[in-house]
């Protein structure tokens, strides 16, 4: 089944404790993703990747790094998360389509809280 | 820069009405227009798409018309039904890379 997964789907931190959230998909895509979402602001793009060992930033970067060292995988870190940084995150992947973009599957999407 | 607007809502209607959610965009270039889905507590997920002026993108009953003049990208639907409850989102792609959500419409059809 053609899938992109997220783990954890649910956790809470304390401020300044680092973590990840892992992204996986078995589509073979190029591309991939992460958002985070809130409420009245939709989806902002975090950050993205086009291909293994590139990544480039979204709208809302700060306080987050990722890597593409293998095309399956895109985690994203948070080194030391803060309160702001709470809500609701989802990586996406889409294959490559030459001259315009094509459809994203989303993951399940992993719920942040820092106290 | 670009951007999407849409209704925020929420839109409350009953079962069988006609629903129609807005979405206006701005945007240099031709980008390419979607409907994303995401029913309660799930990811988000394709609903519809248009990749060029004109195109009507449809699915599971909904319409939408990529509207070029009026910078439009309307969703429809002539008939909801409790199962259509959910968070709809408005999404440009403006190039290859670069994706542009909408606040996102949650509605809430009763029966």
């Amino acid at each position: 089944e053609a899938q992109v997964t997220q783990n954890p789907r649910y956790l809470i931190t304390v401020t300044g404790k680092k973590l990840t959230v892992t992204c996986s998909q078995n589509m073979n895509h190029e591309y991939m993703s992460w958002y985070r979402q809130d409420p009245g602001l939709g989806l902002r793009q975090i950050y993205y990747s086009m291909n293994v060992e590139v990544t480039d930033k979204g709208d809302v970067p700060e306080g987050y790094k990722v890597s593409r060292k293998e095309k399956r995988n895109f985690p994203l870190i948070l080194e030391s998360p803060s309160p702001n940084q709470t809500s609701l995150y989802f990586c996406a992947s889409m294959g490559a389509t030459w001259g315009h973009a094509d459809t994203q599957y989303f993951g399940p999407g992993t719920r942040l809280t820092v106290l | 820069g670009d951007s999407v607007t849409q209704m925020e809502g929420p839109v409350t209607l009953s079962e069988e009405a006609f629903l129609t959610i807005n979405c206006t965009y701005t945007a240099t270039g031709y980008p390419s227009l979607f409907w994303y889905v995401q029913y309660p507590g799930e990811g988000l997920q394709l609903l519809l798409k248009a990749t060029k002026a004109d195109d009507k993108g449809s699915n599971k009953g909904f319409e939408a018309t990529y509207r070029k003049e009026t910078t439009s990208f309307h969703l429809e639907k002539g008939s909801v039904q409790v199962s259509d409850s959910a968070v709809y989102f408005c999404a440009l792609y403006t190039s290859y890379d670069k994706v542009i959500f909408g606040p996102g419409t949650s509605l809430s059809v009763i029966p």
